[in-house]
């Protein structure tokens, strides 16, 4: 069962830089590591996925080290509008790799821009 | 391009009353279905997922239940509302065919609150 370990809350300023640590030591071979972004009263929306190494697109990137028991979310320039509850989310799978759709999601971090 | 629609927004039940949210989705075929429910500023607890019709996995016991009448239908249900129902619902659709690299895409939530 691959679970996630994230910081309950992080604080930052608007201008700069977050990087958001998520821990998955049993991840599996096969698993990709997505990480949502969650507004209050509204469903989570998709960042960014990665399987390895780094990932980038126009609203975050995601760094993966080789071992891929972690991964770290990395915000640029952040403002008031980036906070929000952040999800680091791994697939889960049986013993025969076959997905059965079963995401799990952990507690997540709060992150909190500051004026 | 694909849709997912889940009501109603906001419920106010009576405990010991029956309860029946759906979603739907449009634009894809065979998802992914998922209901998850999030108590207030907490983390999203998976309830039930469904690869396909009638394929319904459930994740915690209690007096909730879910069905899949059809391929993009997906109904969560209890016949009798505990006050520890309250909460807010999220129904999901992950693509099915990329197993491992599945996406969720979010419904807009009901919020319920059992009196």
């Amino acid at each position: 069962l691959a679970k996630t370990t994230q910081p309950i809350s992080m604080d930052s300023y608007e201008g700069q830089e977050v990087n958001i640590t998520c821990s998955h030591n049993n991840i599996a071979t096969n698993d990709y590591i997505t990480w949502y972004q969650q507004f209050p009263s509204q469903g989570p929306r998709f960042i960014i996925q990665g399987y390895k190494t780094k990932v980038t697109n126009e609203v975050a990137s995601l760094f993966i080290p080789a071992d891929r028991k972690s991964s770290t979310l990395s915000l640029p320039r952040v403002s008031l509008s980036d906070t929000a509850v952040y999800y680091c989310l791994v697939g889960d799978y049986n013993a025969g790799g076959t997905s059965y759709g079963k995401l799990t999601f952990g507690q997540g971090t709060i992150l909190t821009v500051h004026p | 391009s694909q849709t997912i629609h889940q009501w109603p927004a906001t419920l106010v039940q009576p405990v010991g009353s029956p309860l029946s949210l759906e979603c739907t989705v449009e634009g894809t075929s065979n998802p992914n279905l998922y209901w998850y429910r999030q108590a207030a500023g907490r983390g999203l607890q998976l309830l039930f997922y469904s690869v396909g019709i009638g394929q319904i996995s459930s994740e915690v016991p209690q007096n909730l239940s879910a069905s899949r009448p059809q391929d993009r239908q997906f109904i969560l249900s209890s016949k009798k509302l505990l006050l520890s129902d309250s909460g807010f619902y999220l129904c999901a659709w992950s693509v099915r065919f990329r197993a491992t690299n599945e996406k969720l895409f979010f419904g807009s939530g009901t919020q319920l609150s059992v009196l």
